[in-house]
């Protein structure tokens, strides 16, 4: 199966500083890249997503880059907000002869106001 | 448009005791989810199903079983609970295919003694 790793594990922001979340993954027929979103208390939410034919991806305040050759991709979120605290998963996947998608162990991330 | 619901929220169990968690969607979606979570270690796929009548075992299907007689329901039961089940359930749905939106319930918080 996919083996997912997710660095850092806890990162701690001043609120308007970036803050960058790397997912390495060991299937290289991995071609789905989605990353959600956990609130406290709440279900994760998918945020953002970028299949393999594309390098990156931006959607406002987060961005999703993808790097085939090593095998990682990283979700960036610029100018934080109290509001970005949360948990990230990020979930590599293929689309062929898998069912269910494998999460990272997540990333903490605190923005302090 | 509810998406998807989990029932009970909480609940508390003594060991040895059997229980069931319901999980319904009205989104009309093809595939199931059922994982656990613990801390430190994210989100671990328990038990899936692909379409009604179907159901498949995931990272750790031991101590569970699933049914998913109608479409917009999946059951999760624990026959005989054990400490070890202490964790956090959520049930998750998507259209069908791996790379689709998966949509989270709130989650059920479990504590068995």
């Amino acid at each position: 199966g996919e083996n997912v790793e997710q660095h850092p594990s806890t990162l701690s922001v001043q609120e308007g500083d970036s803050a960058v979340i790397k997912c390495t993954y060991s299937d290289s027929a991995s071609n789905y890249f989605p990353w959600y979103k956990q609130e406290l208390g709440k279900g994760p939410q998918l945020i953002i997503d970028i299949r393999s034919n594309v390098g990156e991806k931006k959607d406002q305040r987060i961005a999703v880059t993808l790097n085939k050759t090593a095998k990682h991709f990283s979700l960036h979120i610029t100018e934080t907000q109290p509001e970005d605290s949360a948990v990230y998963f990020c979930a590599p996947t293929r689309d062929t002869g898998r069912r269910a998608l494998t999460f990272g162990s997540g990333t903490r991330l605190q923005v302090q106001p | 448009n509810a998406g998807v619901t989990q029932t009970p929220k909480f609940r508390v169990l003594k060991t040895g005791q059997s229980m069931t968690l319901l999980c319904a969607q009205d989104m009309n979606h093809e595939y199931m989810y059922w994982y656990r979570q613990d801390p430190g270690m994210g989100l671990r796929l328990i038990h899936y199903s692909v379409g009604e009548g179907t159901t498949a075992k995931g990272e750790v299907p031991d101590g569970y079983n699933v049914s998913r007689l109608k479409k917009q329901n999946f059951l999760l039961g624990l026959e005989s609970a054990a400490p070890s089940q202490t964790s956090v359930y959520f049930c998750a749905s998507s259209l069908g295919q791996v790379q689709e939106t998966q949509y989270f319930g709130p989650g059920t918080r479990l504590l068995v003694l």
